[in-house]
């Protein structure tokens, strides 16, 4: 149980493009989403947290404009990737968790590894 | 601040043997909760084992088990029987009671040998 579906695992595209990508929790309700970045050889650090049926809260120094998160239903959150750069290259994680107690695990998707030529 | 430091960067056991990840956090709160995830090459992420810091004993699961060490702010994670597919990259973390946040430690990469 408590599968997260991350999609695309990859994306290759031009500088510009503004790229979209879900995460969906398949066999549960994530009542909160998580989104990180993951650079090379180094550990995952938290964009954003979105609840359910209101508005992300990112953290210091990730822009809001530049990363869009929608959290529109239970089983569904998505970030875009706006105006895509070269510096936005990057893993980006989900991870999903049922409740609202912070003891409760995240469960993480297997990722995006998102490339901007 | 709340930090997690993981000062083994890379390690290397052979297979069967037992091997030691050691973890250190720092925070002036007293509610928070302990995790140990892996990350294989495959990237996902996975929960191996955690700890509520209010329990005094140590959470084991299976061959994994840790040493829990509140004053010390210590969080050691002890794999046995190590088996190949234990490679992977083991990342430390903790969260705030009530708080959605994680810290998450740099990473120890386990190399498991034949």
């Amino acid at each position: 149980g408590a599968v997260v579906s991350q999609h695309p695992s990859r994306v290759i595209c031009k500088s510009g493009t503004s790229v979209k990508i879900e995460c969906r929790s398949l066999d549960f309700q994530a009542t909160t989403m998580f989104w990180y970045r993951q650079f090379p050889k180094k550990s995952l650090m938290l964009m954003a947290t979105s609840n359910e049926g209101s508005k992300a809260t990112y953290e210091q120094g990730v822009e809001k404009d530049k990363f869009l998160i929608n959290h529109a239903s239970l089983t569904l959150s998505t970030l875009t990737v706006t105006s895509a750069h070269p510096e936005d290259s990057s893993f980006y994680i989900c991870s999903a968790r049922g409740g609202t107690l912070s003891n409760q695990p995240q469960h993480f998707g297997d990722g995006t590894r998102l490339s901007i030529l | 601040a709340q930090t997690v430091t993981q000062s083994q960067p890379e390690m290397s056991v052979q297979e069967a043997e037992t091997v030691t990840l050691s973890c250190t956090y720092d925070t002036s709160e007293n509610n928070y909760y302990l995790f140990w995830y892996k990350q294989p090459p495959s990237r996902q992420m996975i929960l191996v084992i955690r700890q509520e810091a209010y329990k005094q004993q140590n959470a084991t699961e299976n061959r994994f088990s840790v040493n829990f060490q509140k004053a010390a702010k210590s969080f050691s994670l002890k794999i046995s029987d190590s088996q190949l597919g234990d490679t992977a990259m083991y990342f430390c973390a903790f969260i705030l009671y009530n708080f959605n946040k994680f810290y998450f430690g740099s990473g120890t990469k386990l190399n498991v040998k034949p």
